[in-house]
């Protein structure tokens, strides 16, 4: 079946302690995404990539990094800097940039 | 900036009582709106894509309509398993390749039997 993954569903950070999300996909989709969802929010974007080896900021970076170095991986940072990263975050990924954007089931990032 | 409101932020329907949620956007120029479902603690789930004034799509009891200014979703008799968040985003034009979306709030949808 295609489709995206996440993982882990739940993770748990201490302070000044970077943690990784994971996200696959294999609908061999060029763009992938990462967005972060509070609650009473829209959902908000934190980076974006339109093909491997290449990627942009979103509206809410900062704290963050990303890497594409696979078309179907792209794994978030959620580094120290990131004074509030308590929240649900959902990746997406889409056969080209202007395209219907498919979504992962999310993981909820909580802090210790 | 493009903006997009969700009314109501929650709504609460019997089995069978239909009802519309609307989503109020302002874009330079869209490209397309989009709609999603949402259950909780679950990612978002594609529901529609509307690009111009006056399309409709349908999806068993759900219908998207789309005006220059606002989108509708309407729920045609509700049964519980239509509780859900529903989310609407909209696409601008741009002079790059680059497509993004800008979300609204959702509306908080509970169907009691």
């Amino acid at each position: 079946d295609g489709g995206i993954t996440q993982s882990p569903k739940y993770l748990f950070r201490k302070e000044g302690q970077n943690v990784t999300l994971s996200c696959e996909q294999n609908l061999n989709h060029d763009a992938m995404y990462w967005y972060r969802q509070d609650p009473g929010q829209g959902l908000r974007l934190i980076y974006y990539s339109q093909i491997v080896n290449d990627f942009q900021k979103g509206d809410i970076a900062e704290g963050y990094s990303v890497s594409r170095e696979k078309k179907e991986s792209f794994p978030l940072t959620v580094t120290s800097a990131q004074k509030n990263p308590t929240a649900f975050y959902l990746c997406a990924s889409s056969i080209s940039p202007r395209e219907t954007q498919y979504f992962g089931p999310g993981t909820r990032l909580l802090v210790l | 900036e493009d903006q997009v409101t969700q009314s109501p932020e929650a709504l609460r329907l019997q089995e069978g009582e239909s009802s519309s949620l609307n989503c109020s956007y302002t874009v330079s120029g869209l490209r397309g709106l989009f709609w999603y479902r949402q259950d909780p603690g679950k990612g978002p789930e594609f529901l529609f894509t509307l690009y111009s004034a006056g399309e409709e799509k349908e999806k068993e009891r759900l219908k998207a309509t789309l005006t220059k200014k606002e989108s509708f979703l309407h729920i045609t008799a509700p049964k519980p398993e239509d509780s859900a968040t529903y989310l609407c985003a909209v696409q601008a034009w741009t002079t790059d390749s680059w497509g993004k979306l800008q979300f609204g709030a959702g509306t908080q949808v509970v169907v009691t039997p």
